[in-house]
């Protein structure tokens, strides 16, 4: 399974509402995670099984989607926010990553 | 708080053997309710999994490094590792080891800061 995510970059502004799109070859049901990843740091996780928030991620963070297209939203974008995002499938061995959305500040 | 920490060597030699290990503080890698995975991460490019151990010891493998990587565990120690076998400048990356929480859905919850292997004479 092959995941696509869009922008691959993405510039916006504090208090923006950003969306980043994920799209898999092939039907994964709600099997989405999504994480965030600062340079030099490991990744975090903000989003399980396409939409449930993990415990201490804030709320301006929500996922939606299932079968093959998802999508991660910023409501309001915060200085911290700005980090490369990937989505991971895990429906089915290998639990592949998108190539990362970098997003950046105007 | 659980913690991960890798260790092994930075440097590896073209064709040899790759060896990490990864040490876990503050839960027991015998509690049922995670596996453990290593995932690497070229440098610029997207992350990618590499397997995972659960705590009876089954594994599952990347096809793209299956022929060639063994993950064990020692849990008496709380440590899992990862074996690589005949590496390429391709196996250059920084390598995490990862704990999978298990649920209806399952997420990639904690992971080591990473270490950075880079194959070269």
């Amino acid at each position: 399974i092959q995941l696509t995510q869009s922008p691959s970059v993405l510039s916006a502004s504090i208090g923006d509402r950003v969306t980043i799109t994920c799209r898999a070859s092939q039907d994964i049901r709600s099997y989405l995670g999504w994480y965030q990843q600062k340079p030099g740091k490991a990744p975090t996780v903000l989003i399980y099984g396409a939409s449930t928030v993990h415990t201490g991620v804030p709320l301006r963070f929500s996922g939606s989607g299932s079968g093959t297209e998802f999508t991660l939203t910023i409501s309001s974008l915060q200085p911290e926010d700005f980090a490369t995002y990937f989505c991971q499938q895990l429906n089915s061995y290998p639990p592949a990553f998108g190539q990362g959305t970098r997003l950046e500040i105007k | 708080q659980v913690q991960l920490q890798e260790s092994g060597p930075g440097l590896v030699k073209p064709s040899q053997t790759l060896y990490l290990t990864c040490t876990v503080s503050g839960v027991s890698m015998r509690s049922g309710t995670y596996y453990w995975s290593w995932v690497r991460q070229p440098a610029g490019q997207r992350l990618e999994w590499i397997g995972r151990i659960s705590t009876s010891g089954s594994t599952n493998y990347s096809p793209s490094v299956e022929s060639r990587v063994t993950i064990s565990s020692d849990t008496s120690k709380n440590q899992f590792f990862l074996k690589l076998t005949a590496v390429t400048a391709a196996d250059t990356a920084v390598y995490y080891c990862v704990r999978i929480h298990l649920g209806p859905y399952n997420y990639y919850d904690s992971w080591g800061q990473g270490t950075l292997v880079t194959v070269s004479s």
